[in-house]
């Protein structure tokens, strides 16, 4: 049950877009599509923002979208706001019927 | 709405146990697979653990294995979170979420703080 793979930070612009990335192995992010991304700022619950790779629950801006390759999916924010600002963690079904989440991803908007 | 309300965190000694509890309310709570995680200090999510509609599966997280028992009563709309044998890297905010391995909503959490 590794986690999956996330880098630590990223930034952006207000206006530009970002893309943060989550990798897994064959087990997980590979082999399901069930990958989902949250948004977490501080003192908070996390929010769903993506499920099933690249879908949007209800009320989510369509300038948060998913996708995946292979073992890694990929969530985009596009023309940014300081309101996009927080923590962002990916996570997948696994293999072994368990889930696994990355590290997280903290964003900062410039 | 689509509510979730955790409760019965608090400060235990290591070895000790706590029961968890959540209720929900403004879905079906019986059609749904539940699920509780957790968050360290400073640290990142966790699974730690989730139960099918009517409780004939449930799995764990490795690390809480033997140690916790997850359940549920589908007519008070309640899941639960039986912790045994605790420790302190078991310190966290622990929450409830709708569903087996994508969650919506959370819960707003409770804190457990093992410590002697």
């Amino acid at each position: 049950q590794s986690a999956l793979t996330q880098p630590a930070s990223v930034s952006g612009s207000p206006g530009q877009s970002i893309t943060i990335s989550c990798t897994g192995t064959s087990s997980d992010v590979g082999g399901y599509n069930y990958v989902s991304w949250y948004q977490q700022h501080p003192g908070k619950a996390p929010k769903l923002m993506i499920f099933e790779v690249n879908n949007r629950p209800s009320g989510i801006s369509n300038r948060f979208s998913g996708s995946k390759s292979g073992n890694t999916a990929s969530l985009t924010i596009s023309g940014l706001q300081a309101e996009d600002e927080a923590d962002y963690y990916c996570n997948s079904y696994t293999s072994s019927r368990t889930v696994v989440f990355g590290g997280g991803t903290k964003l900062t908007v410039l | 709405e689509v509510q979730l309300v955790e409760s019965g965190g608090g400060l235990v000694q290591p070895g000790g146990s706590l029961r968890l509890s959540c209720a929900a309310s403004g879905f079906t709570f019986s059609g749904f697979w539940m699920s509780w995680l957790r968050q360290a200090p400073g640290k990142g999510l966790e699974w730690v653990a989730n139960i099918k509609q009517d409780g004939s599966e449930k799995n764990y997280v490795d690390s809480v294995k033997g140690r916790f028992i997850i359940s549920r009563e589908n007519a008070k709309n309640s899941l639960h979170l039986q912790m045994n044998s605790l420790r302190a890297e078991d310190t966290a905010v622990y929450y409830c979420a709708r569903g087996g391995a994508q969650f919506d909503p959370w819960g707003q959490g409770t804190l457990v703080t093992v410590s002697s």
